[in-house]
């Protein structure tokens, strides 16, 4: 199957700070990106859906000035948490699709202190 | 509201027995419907798909659908150990299979007894 590196793995940050996780896929091009996120024992939520060159499409409830979405090409997404409190902590994993298939990266836990 | 339910577990199967993990889906119009597999720590990786009513096989894995009773399953034959992880179901109303609006399921935790 296609191949999606997220960076980085792990992240701790203080209270305050803001994070930026990358997506990108490495054989193959994008036309659309997912963000998802997960908390223990939950299942996947998506945040939101990027197409390359326009605005992402945030799901209900989901602050698009704290989660700042950019898909800037066909094969890299970024997702950058703004301010970032304990309540972000959780596990944030992107997935990129071409033929219809998703497709997961790594994911990236992030931690807030 | 699109619904996936699924028993979250955990689910304990000797090893070499069947594993059989089942889901609900609400939306009727549902179009294909996706089996993951998430070891813990980890991003979920595709272990099945299925688009129309019956069974599909794909080595030791099986997955069942009866879109009238919006039911959808995965038989596991003859399981290992490193089949532990939980798994999740994942269900699209979209014709094509596509991945927008993909809804997953909580995910059932699979355990394989040596």
């Amino acid at each position: 199957g296609a191949v999606v590196s997220q960076h980085p793995s792990r992240v701790i940050c203080k209270s305050g700070t803001s994070v930026k996780i990358e997506c990108r896929s490495l054989d193959f091009q994008a036309t659309t990106m997912f963000w998802y996120r997960q908390f223990p024992k939950q299942s996947l939520m998506l945040m939101a859906t990027s197409n390359e060159g326009s605005k992402a499409t945030y799901e209900q409830g989901v602050e698009k000035d704290k989660f700042l979405i950019n898909h800037a090409s066909l094969t890299l997404s970024t997702l950058t948490v703004t301010s970032a409190h304990p309540e972000d902590s959780s596990f944030y994993i992107c997935s990129a699709t071409s033929t219809g298939e998703l497709f997961f990266g790594e994911g990236s836990r992030l931690t807030v202190l | 509201q699109k619904e996936v339910e699924q028993n979250s577990g955990p689910l304990s199967v000797p090893e070499g027995a069947i594993a059989s993990l089942n889901c609900t889906y609400s939306d009727r119009g549902s179009q294909s419907f996706f089996w993951y597999r998430q070891y813990s720590g980890k991003s979920p990786e595709l272990i099945m798909s299925i688009y129309s009513n019956g069974d599909k096989e794909d080595g030791r894995f099986t997955a069942q659908l009866n879109k009238a009773s919006q039911y959808v399953s995965l038989l596991i034959r003859d399981s290992q150990p490193s089949d532990s992880a939980t798994y999740l179901c994942a269900v699209n109303i979209s014709p094509g299979g596509g991945a927008d609006g993909l809804t997953f399921g909580k995910g059932t935790h699979l355990i394989i007894q040596p």
